[in-house]
Parts: structure tokens; C-alpha cells; sequence
């Protein structure tokens, strides 16, 4: 079965630094992977997504990905942070051969303080 | 072009009543799933629907949860006889209709059940 851990419930990042929200997974054969963000009481927007080909991903909003096969993460990135970053970022994997059904991570809630 | 929609946003039922929500996917989108999302937690899926076809109910609960898309209309989730347990945030996605694993999910706003 496969499964996702987010290892930090919270992030606390200074406006204008970097911040990374790391995800490592586990599943059998090639991954999709997938990060969301939630702001509060609202649902989930797609922020970027890892199918094939480049390690490196680009998203939404300033925020890039990297998958490490040899390491099996798939930590989320953001040069510079800004306070409207501040929300639960999801990470989510798919297996290529086993359906459509996301695994969600427990979640990392970020906090950019000014 | 408008994305998922759900309602009703809020719900509140009492133990024994029976819940509905609704969703309606992404237009020309066919594919739907339920996602529940209890406080502090993430999201567990539950079911994967397309038109008329139930095709993966491995997270839903054996009693009182069901699931259906019509031909015509939206998605319901139906909890009979709620119970407090039941109170969570439930998401609705959509994708497009090639059912590919590759297919982004597009979620909607979700339904706040809340059961007293």
C-alpha cells in the first residue's frame, strides 16, 4: 500500500526566505505526485504535479518541486516566501498502476511571518 | 469556466438524520471522487465514480455511506443515521474524462458536516 509522510506539522519561515515543505512516500513501481494547498475553510487547489521526465517541477504561484527517486521525496519550494503563502500544503501520490485514488500526507501548515 | 461545485457548504444534521451533499465536477469533466477530511487530519479517500459506474469504493464505510452519479445531475454522498464520528469536512474532486492516473483532481469547496 502506498503512503505519504509529511515530517513537519509546521513550517515557520520569515517573509522573504525560502521555504520548503518536505514529503517523502512510499509506494510500488513510479509515483505521481502531487502537492495541493488548503487556505482556511476552503478546499484544495493544485499547485503542481510530477509524471515523468524533468526532476524538476514548476507550479503555481512561485513554487517548485523536486523529485528524488534515489531518495523518494518530493519536497515543495519557494525561493522567496510571502505572507499569503501562509496555509496547509498537502502532499499527495498516486500510483501509475493501481488506480486513480490520491494518498494524501497528514499536512504541513506554513506560517510566513512578516 | 466554472470549477467544482458543492453544497450545501454547511450541514448540520442531528444523530439518526440522514446527510446529502452534492457536487457537481468541473464542466466536461466526468470522473468524480469523495475525499473526507477529518479536523487536523488529511484527506482519506473514499469513493471514485463516473457516470452511472461506481469504479473504487475501497475507502468508503461498509454501513449507512453511499454514493452515486447519475446520468443527469450531480454527484451525491448519502451518511443514513448519522452518528458524531461522522462530522468532517467532505471534498469532492473531478477529472477529466480520460481517467488517466496522470489526470490532475480538481477539488471543490467542500461540505462541513457537522453532526450534534
Amino acid at each position: 500500500a502506498q503512503s505519504v509522510a509529511q515530517p513537519e506539522d509546521q513550517v515557520n519561515v520569515a517573509e522573504g526566505n525560502p521555504l520548503t515543505v518536505k514529503c517523502t512516500y512510499s509506494v510500488s513501481g513510479n509515483p505521481y505526485l502531487f502537492w495541493y494547498v488548503q487556505y482556511p475553510n476552503r478546499g484544495l487547489q493544485f499547485l503542481l504535479k510530477y509524471i515523468t521526465g524533468d526532476n524538476l517541477v514548476k507550479g503555481s504561484y512561485g513554487f517548485e518541486a523536486e523529485f528524488n527517486k534515489s531518495q523518494t521525496s518530493f519536497h515543495l519550494k519557494k525561493p522567496s516566501a510571502l505572507v499569503s503563502d501562509s496555509a496547509l500544503y498537502f502532499c499527495a501520490v498516486r500510483p501509475t498502476a493501481a488506480g486513480n485514488k490520491l494518498t494524501f500526507g497528514g499536512g504541513t501548515r506554513v506560517l510566513v511571518k512578516p | 469556466n466554472a470549477g467544482v461545485m458543492q453544497n450545501p457548504r454547511h450541514l448540520v444534521r442531528r444523530r439518526g438524520q440522514e446527510a446529502r451533499l452534492r457536487c457537481s465536477p468541473m464542466k466536461g469533466h466526468s470522473h468524480v471522487y469523495w475525499y473526507r477530511q477529518l479536523p487536523e487530519e488529511g484527506l482519506k479517500f473514499m469513493v471514485y465514480l463516473q457516470k452511472e459506474n461506481i469504479i473504487d469504493e475501497s475507502g468508503m464505510p461498509k454501513e449507512r455511506f453511499s454514493a452515486e452519479f447519475p446520468k443527469e445531475g450531480p454527484s451525491i454522498l448519502r451518511i443514513q443515521q448519522v452518528v458524531r464520528g461522522d462530522s468532517a469536512a467532505y471534498f469532492c474532486a473531478s477529472s477529466p474524462g480520460t481517467g488517466l492516473s496522470t489526470d490532475t483532481q480538481y477539488f471543490g469547496p467542500g461540505t462541513r458536516l457537522t453532526v450534534l
